[in-house]
């Protein structure tokens, strides 16, 4: 877990406000993912970075946009939310490629949107 | 469509006993199978993987057991601790580029 760091811990934000989430990995990976966990339901994959190059976005919300400045570091921009985007998100890096290799969790960020 | 479907949702152990977490999948193009455990506050962790070309693997306590032809594969914790009480997630990937995960487990073991 000390391999990929997320900040803030926890952010609670009204339905007008506009947030970032910031994710960093430590591990030398080419590739960073945002996941969305809500209770009793499978993780849900938000976006995908591989080399940089943004390969998956699964018909996210464009209240939710990411950015990838380089291979170590992901963010996830917030604005106009809805309640029902209050969940834990993960953020999450590995070395991608054949064979299908470990991916690295950051502890999350608990998000409230009031 | 959930790739990955995962039972039980919740699971009570006593101390020393078994559990077992069984997950089935579709798609016949995944070729990695990780079990993740999470622990409150903190990110899935890495438990123990597997690939469709093995029927099981051991790691200490931990076995994956793998069935291709039923497209199943679960976990088994042998003498669960206390200490295992956690939420269990399996999961599987097409070369490592995508995961599917489960619902999760909740498990706890009863001293």
């Amino acid at each position: 877990e000390t391999g990929v760091t997320q900040t803030p811990r926890h952010l609670v934000m009204g339905m007008t406000n506009k947030k970032s989430l910031k994710c960093e990995q430590h591990l030398g990976h080419n590739a960073m993912y945002w996941y969305k966990q809500s209770a009793k339901k499978p993780l849900e994959l938000m976006f995908v970075y591989n080399f940089k190059e943004q390969t998956e976005n699964n018909s996210v919300p464009s209240r939710f946009s990411p950015e990838c400045p380089n291979s170590s570091h992901l963010f996830l921009h917030l604005h106009t939310l809805q309640p029902e985007d209050s969940a834990l998100y993960l953020c999450a890096s590995s070395q991608a490629g054949e064979g299908g290799h470990e991916q690295f969790f950051g502890p999350g960020t608990r998000l409230t949107v009031l | 469509q959930q790739q990955v479907k995962q039972s039980p949702q919740s699971l009570i152990v006593q101390k020393g006993g078994i559990s077992i977490i069984n997950c089935a999948y579709e798609n016949t193009a995944f070729d990695y199978f990780p079990w993740y455990q999470q622990f409150p506050g903190k990110g899935p962790a890495l438990l123990i993987a597997i690939r469709p070309d093995v029927s099981e693997k051991k790691e200490g306590r931990f076995t994956i057991s793998f069935n291709k032809s039923a497209k199943q594969f679960s976990l088994h914790i042998m003498d669960s601790q206390p200490g295992d009480s956690a939420t269990y997630f399996c999961a599987a990937s097409i070369t490592g580029n995508q995961f599917y995960f489960g619902t999760g487990t909740s498990l706890t073991v009863i001293p």
